[in-house]
């Protein structure tokens, strides 16, 4: 079992769509979640933090259930502008420091 | 100001050929990583540098070497390049609990 599983989509949805994305981890131990937004030919870049008690930024809002050891991601009225791969990744703590990534999910925003 | 820099960009080169791709930070982070991205997308962490020092080593062939000559800095080598080393190299930057940034990419083509 990987690490970090995401489903890699692709998801097609018109605008204005509300959409959602999930991804679960195998290592109980982890202590911090992101995700992470990667355009075409470009580099990763952070969209959020994932906090317990979840969080919203805007028309983005990220959760995390450590019971079931996934977090998700929702984007409510969609831009064609938020067509990307979106990638989760978890941290271990410890001395590492190291973020594992997972494979990402491909959203594509369609007029 | 450019956080995390990367070069080069591009680099098209010959199987059996040995080249190095360089890595800055300006952030003044403590731990540098490289990252390799393939064909599918899938971004997988190879190296990582705390302070200078090698603390990840991801079961990379012996033909990588990472080399830290300060803390701001993460160098590449690869010899004897293989068809199969074609892949964008992400390079990165974290300070303990903080956010990871990646540096733009070195999208390395092996002929």
């Amino acid at each position: 079992r990987k690490e970090v599983e995401q489903d890699p989509g692709p998801f097609n949805v018109p605008e204005g769509a509300t959409v959602a994305f999930n991804c679960t981890y195998s290592n109980s131990a982890s202590q911090s979640f992101f995700w992470y937004r990667q355009d075409c030919r470009k580099e990763p870049k952070l969209l959020m933090s994932v906090y317990s008690s979840g969080n919203e930024d805007g028309r983005f809002t990220a959760q995390l259930n450590r019971a079931s050891q996934y977090i998700s991601l929702l984007i409510r009225d969609s831009k064609l502008s938020d067509s990307a791969t979106y990638l989760c990744a978890v941290d271990l703590g410890g001395a590492t420091n190291k973020l594992i990534f997972g494979t990402g999910t491909l959203l594509a925003v369609q007029p | 100001d450019t956080a995390v820099s990367q070069t080069p960009k591009y680099l098209v080169t010959q199987m059996g050929n040995d080249k190095s791709i360089k890595c800055e930070q300006n952030l003044g982070h403590d731990t540098m990583y490289w990252y390799k991205q393939d064909s599918k997308k899938f971004l997988k962490i190879m190296f990582s540098y705390n302070n200078k020092e090698l603390i990840i080593n991801e079961t990379v062939p012996n033909r990588f070497s990472p080399k830290s000559p300060d803390k701001a800095h993460l160098n590449l080598h690869i010899n004897s390049l293989e068809l199969g080393d074609s892949a964008v190299y992400f390079c990165a930057s974290r300070g303990l609990g903080e956010t990871q940034y990646f540096g733009p990419g070195t999208r390395l083509l092996v002929l």
